[in-house]
């Protein structure tokens, strides 16, 4: 079975600080992650992925993440936050003997004061 | 343009009368996925399609339905809606085919937020 850990439920930063969202995974085979942002009332919006390659992907509205293999981590980062990045965000893991299933953890709602 | 479009955005029910929610997309893709969100949690997948090849989580229950008529048509039915049924319903998409399927993100609809009374 794969899952998803987010263990902070909550981040707060400041706008124009760096923001940092955890996430922690488990698979069978190599893991493809994603990381979503969901608005009040609206679906999932998709903001990036790792397949293979480089560790550091780039994504949508300035936002990166680091695969790390070794501590099967991929953590969403933003050099910059800013109010308007106040979200729930959402990891996402697919294994390659999974098929399909797409496994999301809990979310980690971040807020970014002015 | 919208992509992966659910109707209504918003479905009140009475307490066990039928409901249907209704999921299209223009992307042509294979997977269709339905998942179930309580309350800002994480989304809970229910089921989903391969083309017409139905795959059903362990733990849905009987209570919920789906249909796949086409590759641009999905339909979620709850037969009789209880109180713990109120929630997000989001359609997902995917695209399939070759393999490729594991490596591409999939593409939610804006949701469809049923309340029971």
């Amino acid at each position: 079975a794969q899952s998803v850990a987010q263990p902070e439920d909550q981040v707060n930063v400041a706008e124009g600080n760096p923001l940092t969202v955890k996430c922690t995974y488990s698979v069978s085979g190599n893991p493809y992650l994603f990381w979503y942002v969901q608005y009040p009332n609206r679906g999932l919006q998709f903001l990036l992925k790792y397949i293979t390659g480089d560790n550091l992907v780039k994504g949508s509205y300035g936002f990166e993440a680091e695969f790390n293999k070794s501590q099967t981590s991929f953590h969403l980062k933003k050099p910059s936050a800013l109010v308007s990045d106040s979200a729930l965000y959402f990891c996402a893991v697919r294994g390659s003997n999974a098929g399909n299933m797409l496994t999301f953890g809990g979310g980690t709602r971040l807020m970014v004061k002015p | 343009d919208a992509m992966v479009i659910q109707n209504p955005r918003y479905q009140v029910t009475q307490f066990g009368k039928p409901v249907t929610l209704s999921c299209s997309q223009t992307l042509n893709h294979n997977v269709m996925y339905w998942y179930q969100q309580k309350s800002s949690q994480a989304p809970k997948l229910l089921f989903h399609y391969y083309d017409k090849d139905f795959n059903n989580e362990a733990d849905t229950p009987d209570n919920f339905q789906s249909r796949r008529p086409n590759t641009s048509f999905c339909f979620l039915d709850i037969r009789s809606p209880g109180l713990g049924d109120a929630a997000m319903y989001l359609c997902a998409t995917n695209a399939g085919g070759g393999g490729f399927s594991i490596f591409s993100e999939a593409f939610f609809g804006q949701g469809t937020r049923l309340t029971v009374v």
